[in-house]
């Protein structure tokens, strides 16, 4: 069975200073990783995405992800954070041997401080 | 549409009374999900339908909860006799397909549903 976990409930960062919100995951057959951002009283919001190729993808809002297959890990980054980002960031996987369902992390919470 | 919908975007509901959620996915989406995501919690996998085929419903928690779609439009998911542990956030998504694993899912904002 497919699963993730952020490990992380909840990431403190100052204004200005890198951020990194980690995830790890299993499957059984090849992966497609997701992050979602969701803000307070609003739908998740898509970021990013990794299906094949290059290992480092690129997303909204200056975020960046890098997966990683041998540490089975694909953590969010983004160089320099701000007040805005702040909200909850999930972590999602699809097995492409699997089926069609998209399994969440349960959350890290983004709290940058100014 | 612009984006996928959701109403009401709030539901107060007695228990054992049965409630209706309705989700309207972008248009042109074929496949349409259901999520549950109760308090400080992560996010539920409930069903999910493919344009015609058969719906996936191996995330229902209990026959309380069905769910129908219309072709590739609206989708309504019904809770009958609700219970308080049925309180929680349910988001519905859609996107391209289900078969293209690349096509991530759009969500809409949610309905909050409260059983008292």
């Amino acid at each position: 069975a497919q699963s993730v976990a952020q490990p992380e409930d909840q990431v403190n960062v100052a204004e200005g200073n890198p951020l990194t919100v980690k995830c790890t995951y299993s499957v059984s057959g090849n992966p497609y990783l997701f992050w979602y951002v969701q803000y307070p009283n609003r739908g998740l919001q898509f970021l990013l995405k990794y299906i094949t190729g290059d290992n480092l993808v690129k997303g909204s809002y200056g975020f960046e992800a890098e997966f990683n297959k041998s540490q089975t890990s694909f953590h969010l980054k983004k160089p320099s954070a701000l007040v805005s980002d702040s909200a909850l960031y999930f972590c999602a996987v699809r097995d492409g041997n699997a089926g069609n369902m998209l399994t969440f992390g349960g959350g890290t919470r983004l709290m940058v401080k100014p | 549409g612009a984006g996928v919908s959701q109403s009401p975007s709030n539901k107060v509901t007695e228990k054992g009374k049965d409630v209706e959620l309705r989700c309207d996915p972008i248009s042109g989406h074929t496949a349409l999900y259901w999520y549950r995501q109760r308090l400080g919690q992560g996010l539920e996998f409930l069903i999910y339908f493919q344009g015609n085929s058969a719906p996936d419903k191996s995330g229902l928690p209990s026959d309380r909860f069905s769910a129908e779609r219309t072709g590739e439009s609206v989708s309504t998911l019904t809770i009958q006799r609700t219970q308080q542990e049925d309180s929680a956030v349910y988001l519905c998504a859609s996107s391209l397909s289900v078969t293209a694993f690349s096509y991530e899912q759009y969500f809409g904002p949610g309905t909050r549903l409260t059983v008292t």
